[in-house]
């Protein structure tokens, strides 16, 4: 089955602890994306990758940090510097050019 | 002013109805446009993409694109209870790269 995988479902961490999630696609997409949702919000673009060893920050990269080491992999890290952290992470990814984007099932952080 | 306003919600329909969801935007270089729908808890799944201005029908759900007046809309037809979730327009331009959402607009159809 092709598709978009996330891990875990859910987080729990204390707050200073950095913490990284992950995202893993067997679709062959080029472009992947992590956007992250607050209760009752849309979703706000925090980094993303339309190449391997390249990716670009989005709206709100601050006390987030990524990797693009390998195509199908794209993790993301909390950093203790992200004031707020807890709240609904996805990861998408895309083909490229104009295609469509798929989301992954989302983990949910909570940082106490 | 954001570059692409939902219809806020919530929305409470009873089975059968016709339901109309909708996006204005304001950058005109937007030339594909996404509607997701997602249920409480779990990652959004694409339900229409479409290109032109025009209607785009499958099944139940005709989305409808009007890029002279930035305006998007997304009718769900015979609406069902399994229906109920919220619904995110999304729209990027020729050069692709990334997605810009609307907030989303919260469906609730009750039987």
């Amino acid at each position: 089955d092709g598709g978009i995988t996330q891990s875990p479902k859910y987080l729990f961490r204390k707050e200073g602890q950095n913490v990284t999630l992950s995202c893993e696609q067997n679709l062959n997409h080029d472009a992947m994306y992590w956007y992250r949702q607050d209760p009752g919000q849309g979703l706000r673009l925090i980094y993303y990758s339309q190449i391997v060893n390249d990716f670009q920050k989005g709206d709100i990269a601050e006390g987030y940090s990524v990797s693009r080491e390998k195509k199908e992999s794209f993790p993301l890290t909390v950093t203790s510097a992200q004031k707020n952290p807890t709240a609904f992470y996805l990861c998408a990814s895309r083909a490229g050019g104009v295609d469509e984007q798929y989301f992954g099932p989302g983990t949910r952080l909570t940082v106490t | 002013q954001k570059e692409v306003e939902q219809d806020p919600g919530p929305l409470s329909v009873p089975e059968g109805a016709i339901v109309s969801l909708n996006c204005t935007y304001s950058n005109s270089a937007f030339q594909y446009f996404m509607w997701y729908r997602q249920y409480s808890r779990k990652g959004p799944e694409l339900l229409m993409y479409t290109y032109s201005s025009g209607n785009k029908e499958d099944g139940r759900f005709t989305a409808q694109v009007d890029k002279s007046s930035k305006y998007i809309s997304l009718f769900i037809r015979d609406s069902q209870p399994s229906d109920s979730a919220t619904y995110l327009c999304a729209m990027y331009p020729t050069n692709a790269g990334k997605s810009t959402f609307g907030d989303g607009t919260t469906l609730t159809v009750k039987p």
